[in-house]
């Protein structure tokens, strides 16, 4: 299993440009996560998918930020126009399930990818 | 009050040494926890799951006090390759993980 694959790894643009960030979550997993981590604000929930369908996106900045699950295998990761502030660590994941009550041994887990590393000048 | 606070570290212990720690979560309702480990420019791994009667899997040995709403880990007979930031994490039934900031763990030789 390849695990949860994501592209590009580093992104460097110009303020203003639009960046896709690209993510395949491992096959059969049914939840997909978007996060960004920078040194002040830790790791952010972003938005997240189950069965395709975005189910959470309060943690979306703004409305320069958007996401797409058009299938199982395929998420993307939009932003447009892209600002400094906005220079972070964005991971993607994908779970088969989220918690269940009182947690079920390997179903909680998250996988991550290994990240696209954005920077905007 | 943020939903999962950690220690704020960094913790710098020599080999050998043990390490323990805490992490508190606001929302009594949680049901699943988490500690995630996270290399220096690495995603986050999975290291244990946290379980109501305590778990150990080998050096680490996780903790859930529900009353009290907290959470640790114990680290035995710490590793160099044992360095690294350690998250909580928590999760609601039907709704998303939350991660703690992480405690950075830095053990020396």
């Amino acid at each position: 299993d390849a695990g949860v694959i994501q592209s590009p790894r580093h992104e460097v643009t110009e303020m203003g440009q639009e960046v896709t960030l690209r993510c395949k979550p491992i096959s059969g997993h049914d939840y997909l996560f978007w996060y960004r981590q920078t040194m002040m604000r830790g790791l952010e929930l972003l938005i997240y998918f189950n069965n395709n369908v975005p189910i959470d996106d309060s943690g979306m900045p703004e409305d320069r930020f958007s996401a797409k699950m058009p299938n199982a295998s395929f998420s993307t990761l939009k932003i447009q126009p892209s600002e400094p502030r906005d220079s972070a660590v964005y991971f993607c994941a994908s779970s088969p399930l989220p918690g269940l009550a009182g947690g079920s041994r390997g179903y909680n887990e998250q996988f991550f990818g290994p990240g696209t590393r954005l920077t905007v000048l | 009050r943020k939903e999962v606070e950690q220690d704020p570290g960094p913790f710098n212990v020599p080999e050998g040494a043990t390490v323990a720690f805490n992490c508190t979560y606001s929302n009594s309702a949680s049901q699943s926890f988490f500690w995630y480990r996270q290399d220096c420019r690495k995603e986050p791994k999975l290291l244990m799951s946290v379980y109501s009667s305590g778990n150990e899997d080998g050096r680490f040995t996780a903790q859930l006090n529900r009353a009290s709403q907290y959470i640790s880990l114990l680290i035995r007979d710490s590793k160099l390759s044992d360095s690294a930031t350690y998250l909580c994490v928590v999760n609601h039934p039907g709704q998303n993980f939350v991660f703690g900031p992480g405690t950075r763990l830095s053990v020396l030789p």
